[in-house]
C-alpha cells in the first residue's frame, strides 16, 4: 500500500541535543512537507519542498533544517536552537504544488518529547 | 491568507447526521475548500474537498453557499469511530497547499 512512513513514533532527547526524524513516502509525490502540532493546537507549518534539492521555510522553520535529496525522502532535524521542541511532528505529501485542489497526505506523525 | 471560523466543539448520537459549519467570509474566487479529519495520536486524513458545487464521496458530503462564504460537512450517519477533530481550510489555486493553515478544528463527541 502506498503512504508515509515516519519514524521513530516516540523520541525523548535531552537538552542540547539535535535530533532527525525520518520520512518516506511512496506515493511518487512532488511535494512533501512538515508541521509541527502542539497539545489542543492546530498544525503549523514547519518546510516544504516542490522537488528535489529545493525546499522553503514555512512559518515556524527557525530552529529547524531540512534536506530532500531524494523524491521519497524529507528528513526533519529538530536542532539544539529550537527552544521548546516537544511537540507531535507531522510528515505530509502531495501530488504537487499549483492547484488548490491537490490533497494532502499524512504520515502517523512522531512525538517527541525533550527532557 | 483567507481563514476561516469553526465552533469548537459539537456532540451528536450515533447514528444520527452530522453538520459541521464553517465560516470563510474572505474566500477568493480561486480558493478551494478542503476538510480534514484527525483521530486522537493520528495524522490528519482527507475528508473531502470543493470549489463551487455541492461535493459526495464514500465519507462525507461538502455543501457549499451560493456565495461561498460558508460551507457545512456533513456526515450521513455518526459513527463512534468519527469522533475527531475536523478542520476546515482552504487552499489556493497558486497552489499554495504550502500555506495551508490548519486552525484548532472542530472537535465532533459521537454519543452511542
Amino acid at each position: 500500500d502506498g503512504g508515509i512512513t515516519q519514524s521513530p513514533k516516540y523520541l525523548f532527547r535531552k537538552e542540547g541535543q539535535n535530533v532527525t526524524l525520518s520520512c518516506e513516502q511512496n506515493l511518487n509525490h512532488d511535494a512533501m512537507y512538515w508541521y509541527r502540532q502542539d497539545p489542543g493546537q492546530g498544525l503549523r507549518l514547519i518546510y516544504y519542498s516542490q522537488i528535489v534539492n529545493d525546499f522553503q521555510k514555512g512559518d515556524i522553520a527557525e530552529g529547524y533544517s531540512v534536506s530532500r535529496e531524494k523524491k521519497e525522502s524529507f528528513p526533519l532535524t529538530v536542532t539544539s536552537a529550537q527552544k521548546n521542541p516537544t511537540a507531535f511532528y507531522l510528515c505530509a505529501s502531495s501530488i504537487g504544488l499549483g492547484s488548490g485542489a491537490n490533497v494532502l497526505t499524512f504520515g502517523a506523525g512522531s512525538r517527541l518529547t525533550v527532557l | 491568507d483567507a481563514k476561516t471560523t469553526q465552533p469548537n466543539s459539537m456532540e451528536s448520537n450515533e447514528e444520527e447526521p452530522v453538520h459541521l459549519p464553517c465560516n470563510h467570509s474572505t474566500i477568493s474566487g480561486t480558493d478551494y475548500i478542503h476538510w480534514y479529519r484527525q483521530l486522537p495520536s493520528q495524522g490528519p486524513e482527507y475528508v473531502i474537498h470543493g470549489l463551487t458545487s455541492n461535493v459526495n464521496n464514500r465519507m462525507a458530503s461538502l455543501a457549499i453557499a451560493e456565495d461561498r462564504k460558508s460551507s457545512t460537512l456533513i456526515l450521513h450517519r455518526a459513527t463512534l469511530r468519527d469522533a475527531a477533530v475536523y478542520y476546515c481550510i482552504l487552499s489556493d489555486h497558486t497552489g499554495a497547499n504550502s500555506k495551508l493553515t490548519f486552525g484548532k478544528g472542530i472537535t465532533l463527541s459521537v454519543r452511542p
